[in-house]
């Protein structure tokens, strides 16, 4: 059973980093079978996909995030990493990391518990 | 980006009743798109994908429909446990994008 868990903390001062960490069980991210995300939700609100990241690397990014935005990996920890920088009150939101379905598609079949992350000085 | 708008943005329903939501897209997306069901403090969950497939698990009383630019998700037959909100998603284009979600009260 593939099972996500999101973690890092739950305060974060205006204009600092944003910083997560996802683990992974029940599945090898080295395994390069499938992307791995990052989906965020301001309370109330709507889903935003921010951004995945392959096991070579690579990644994606929202456009609308871009310039803030970084993924990386791990896979000595089966690991992948969230940091947004110069945050906002807007940024307040939970975190989910995510995988998908099948490889190469954006159909998110396994979600984390999702780690609320606050923005508050 | 793709925009997704859902209609209503919330209704109200009784047991046993048949609810559709609807989803429609800026720019045709063939059958890219997904249903998830979220429940307060949860993630979403996966309902259907590529418009009208059934994912594992999910009872058939969801049904997904459509193609291009509309599309619609059906509860045949209202269950206390799917008062929840529900959203779609495009995976046509990147970045994937969401609808603004759609809130299933209870009448």
């Amino acid at each position: 059973q593939v099972q996500l868990q999101e973690s890092g903390p739950g305060l974060v001062k205006p204009s600092e980093t944003l910083s997560l960490t996802c683990t992974v069980s029940g599945d090898s991210i080295s395994s390069g079978h499938y992307f791995w995300s990052w989906v965020r939700q301001p309370a109330g609100k709507g889903l935003e996909w921010i951004g995945r990241i392959y096991v070579s690397g690579g990644t994606n990014y929202n456009p609308s995030l871009k310039s803030r935005v970084d993924i990386s990996v791990d896979t000595s920890k089966n690991q992948f990493a969230l940091k947004l920088t110069s945050v906002t009150a807007a940024d307040t939101a939970v975190y989910y990391c995510v995988r998908p379905k099948w490889s190469g598609y954006h159909v998110f079949e396994y979600w984390g518990q999702g780690a609320l992350v606050t923005v508050s000085s | 980006a793709i925009q997704l708008t859902q209609s209503p943005s919330s209704l109200s329903a009784s047991v046993g009743d048949r609810v559709i939501i609807t989803c429609r897209a800026s720019q045709g997306i063939s059958n890219a798109l997904a249903w998830y069901q979220q429940k307060p403090g949860k993630p979403p969950k996966l309902l259907i994908y590529d418009a009208s497939s059934l994912e594992s698990g999910v009872p058939s009383k969801f049904s997904g429909s459509g193609s291009g630019t509309d599309f619609t998700l059906t509860i045949s037959s209202l269950q206390p446990e799917d008062f929840a909100t529900y959203y779609c998603q495009q995976f046509r284009i990147n970045p994937p994008t969401f609808g603004g979600g759609t809130k299933v009260e209870n009448k």
